[in-house]
């Protein structure tokens, strides 16, 4: 099962930012916290990922608690083609398994 | 693009016959994996490959299924006697190390 609760639905308008929450109050101190996206009838896209510091890079920027039990995924100028559904994954890399588990995802729509 | 590629991209047959997909992944990869993803529903996880050797497998991958990598490189899917219910996404992805890259996926219809 995911290790993750996160918003079936979100709305934004296009040029604002979208900020999309991540619960994982039972993440341990070795995993991660991944985000992925998935545009329609693509395979998923790598978005960004982090332990515990705050990281960005050309996509988003990614907020995590103090506590590591909750994040933030930032799209800082949404436009239409950020319209997909957006996955928050807990995945250990430290002997664990290697697979990707997947919820059911945000699905993010930008608006004009 | 992400440099995965998966054959074919659509593939419909009837309920009985058997199938196979085939991945190419980025070719310095030499971790592969399998997802099948139904509609509505994040993808779920069948099969990992490091090199050629098989180290993980789903329950989800019945003995109807089966995966190879020959030399640690392309990959296949088989499913034999398909069942209607083996109608889905079949995604392919690769990393080096923790990221991974997914293919566009193959669509299998069952009728």
């Amino acid at each position: 099962d995911a290790k993750t609760t996160q918003p079936p639905s979100m709305d934004c308008a296009e040029g604002r930012a979208a900020n999309l929450p991540c619960n994982h109050s039972t993440i341990s101190g070795n995993e991660y916290v991944y985000w992925y996206r998935q545009i329609h009838s693509q395979g998923p896209q790598y978005i960004i990922h982090g332990l515990k510091n705050n990281e960005t890079n050309e996509m988003a920027s990614l907020i995590i608690t103090e506590d590591r039990k909750s994040s933030t995924l930032i799209l800082p100028h949404a436009t239409l083609r950020d319209t997909a559904v957006y996955y928050c994954i807990v995945r250990g890399t430290q002997g664990g398994s290697e697979k990707l588990v997947f919820g059911k995802g945000t699905k993010l729509t930008v608006n004009p | 693009d992400t440099g995965v590629s998966q054959d074919p991209r659509h593939k419909i047959t009837k309920r009985g016959q058997n199938v196979t997909f085939r991945c190419d992944p980025i070719s310095e990869h030499n971790r592969l994996y399998w997802y099948r993803q139904t509609l509505g529903q994040g993808p779920e996880f069948l099969t990992y490959f490091q090199n050629e050797a098989q180290l993980e497998k789903s329950r989800l991958l019945s003995d109807r299924f089966s995966a190879e990598r020959p030399k640690g490189s392309f990959s296949t899917l088989e499913i034999q006697r398909t069942e209607q219910g083996d109608s889905a996404m079949y995604l392919c992805a690769s990393s080096l190390e923790a990221r991974q890259y997914f293919g566009p996926g193959t669509r299998l219809t069952v009728t």
